[in-house]
């Protein structure tokens, strides 16, 4: 199985601050990676595919970046309505697998 | 657009078998070139990608529940479901039920129904 681990676990920020979070493969899923963002008793919403596609209607704040094993995903300047968990995803192989989340709470 | 619904008992007895079914509405589960999937949120954890079934019927589980899974489709209802038998606390969880691409390279989940607690407790 591909395991899938998130940094930071958590962070804290300020509306329009840049924040950045890290996704890892334990192997290259070549690009097959999905981000998701959750809001508390909310189901996740897909923000962006193939590590870089940004689904529509989402924010151009959101972006996507990376490759092999490393994956980021990137809100330019933080809104409050961001605040949330996000999650990556890897459909490379299955079992298809998620990461274990960054939760992104006011500072 | 295309929107999910899960249905179900909220609460199962241990070793009896979890059913939940998801309606879809503004597509159709017989689509070519989609999946209809199930995944799982453990209580203040991550998720779990459960399973799918193809818009023809195929079938495709995670191996970790395989032998306890069943995932069916009634194209005539517009419905797909989820049958996992001997579930124990461990099964407790938000069960959602979503779309997913068919083909390895669209293998992302888009969209998601809201989600149905269920339960294992005697």
């Amino acid at each position: 199985d591909i395991q899938m681990t998130q940094s930071p676990s958590s962070l804290s920020a300020s509306v329009g601050d840049r924040v950045t979070v890290t996704c890892r493969a334990s192997q290259g899923i070549l690009n097959s990676l999905a981000w998701y963002q959750q809001k508390p008793g909310k189901a996740p919403k897909l923000l962006l595919y193939a590590s870089s596609r940004l689904e529509g209607g989402v924010p151009s704040r959101f972006s996507g970046s990376g490759s092999g094993t490393d994956y980021t995903l990137t809100i330019s300047s933080l809104q409050p309505e961001d605040f949330a968990t996000y999650y990556c995803q890897q459909y490379y192989s299955s079992p298809f697998t998620f990461g274990p989340g960054t939760k992104v709470d006011i500072k | 657009q295309v929107l999910l619904q899960e249905s179900g008992p909220g609460l199962v007895k241990p070793s009896q078998t979890l059913s939940l079914t998801c309606t879809v509405s503004g597509g159709s589960v017989s689509s070519s070139g989609y999946s209809w999937s199930w995944i799982r949120q453990l209580p203040g954890k991550g998720l779990e990608w459960i399973g799918f079934i193809y818009y023809n019927g195929g079938t495709y589980y995670n191996p970790s529940l395989s032998s306890r899974l069943t995932i069916s489709a009634d194209t005539s209802k517009n419905q797909f479901s989820l049958k996992l038998t001997s579930v124990t606390a461990a099964d407790t969880a938000i069960y959602y039920c979503a779309r997913r691409g068919s083909t390895i390279t669209t293998g992302w989940f888009d969209p998601w129904g809201q989600g149905t607690l269920v339960t294992v407790s005697s």
